[in-house]
């Protein structure tokens, strides 16, 4: 079973710029989840989906991250305009919780992340 | 809110017992996680504990759960130098629509040869 994927692996840019990244989490996974993780600390949730529908992004900074899952399956994150404190690793993760379904444990998947530097 | 609560670093000889603790503050939490995470790599998850039982075991991995005290601890026995990550603790709470996960900052565990 393939993983979650994540592209691009690193990036780097400038403050005020704009940058997106790309997941695809485990076939048949109907959530999703980006996180951001700042050096030494462990991640935060910053917004989940669940098919592609937003659940909760209660801690996502709308005024700059935007994040869609437009069919359900792969989803991007974006921040515009960047600032140097968006330095961090993003992490993107997936789980297959159902609407109204059984949960269990709810096991989210990590993928390898995409570390940000902002300049 | 909720905090998850982790020593920063523990240091161990290789083939000795690691003891890594954590504490947390959501007496709601239905599931407890382990996930390691290696240099330059995603989280994998290790083990999970239901919030109903005590101790749970996967072979060299041991959780133990105090649910009265709030505290967490996972030993990894006979540990190797590949074991030399750092470990996050994570909780889950059951209120309804609490999906997400709680992590600490995470301990670095160091092997030393």
């Amino acid at each position: 079973e393939a993983g979650v994927a994540q592209s691009p692996r690193y990036k780097i840019i400038e403050k005020r710029q704009s940058v997106a990244f790309w997941c695809n989490p485990i076939s048949g996974h109907a959530t999703l989840y980006w996180y951001q993780q700042i050096l030494g600390q462990g991640p935060k949730l910053l917004i989940q989906f669940q098919n592609n529908g937003v659940v909760d992004d209660s801690q996502l900074p709308k005024d700059r991250f935007s994040a869609e899952r437009l069919k359900g399956v792969d989803s991007t994150l974006k921040i515009q305009p960047a600032k140097l404190e968006d330095s961090a690793v993003y992490l993107c993760a997936s789980s297959a919780r159902l609407a109204g379904g059984s949960f269990g444990t709810d096991t989210q998947y990590f993928g390898p992340g995409t570390r940000l530097t902002v300049l | 809110g909720e905090d998850v609560e982790q020593s920063l670093f523990l240091s161990v000889r290789e083939g000795d017992s690691s003891v890594i603790n954590c504490t947390y503050t959501d007496s709601s939490s239905t599931y407890l996680y382990w996930y390691k995470q290696e240099p330059g790599a995603g989280l994998q998850l290790l083990t999970y504990i239901f919030s109903n039982m005590d101790m749970k075991q996967d072979q060299r991995l041991t959780v133990l759960l105090n649910k009265k005290d709030k505290h967490l601890s996972l030993r990894i026995a006979d540990t190797q130098t590949g074991d030399s990550a750092i470990y996050f603790c994570a909780e889950k709470g059951s209120g309804a629509g609490s999906y997400q996960l709680t992590f600490g900052k995470g301990t670095k565990l160091s092997v030393i040869p």
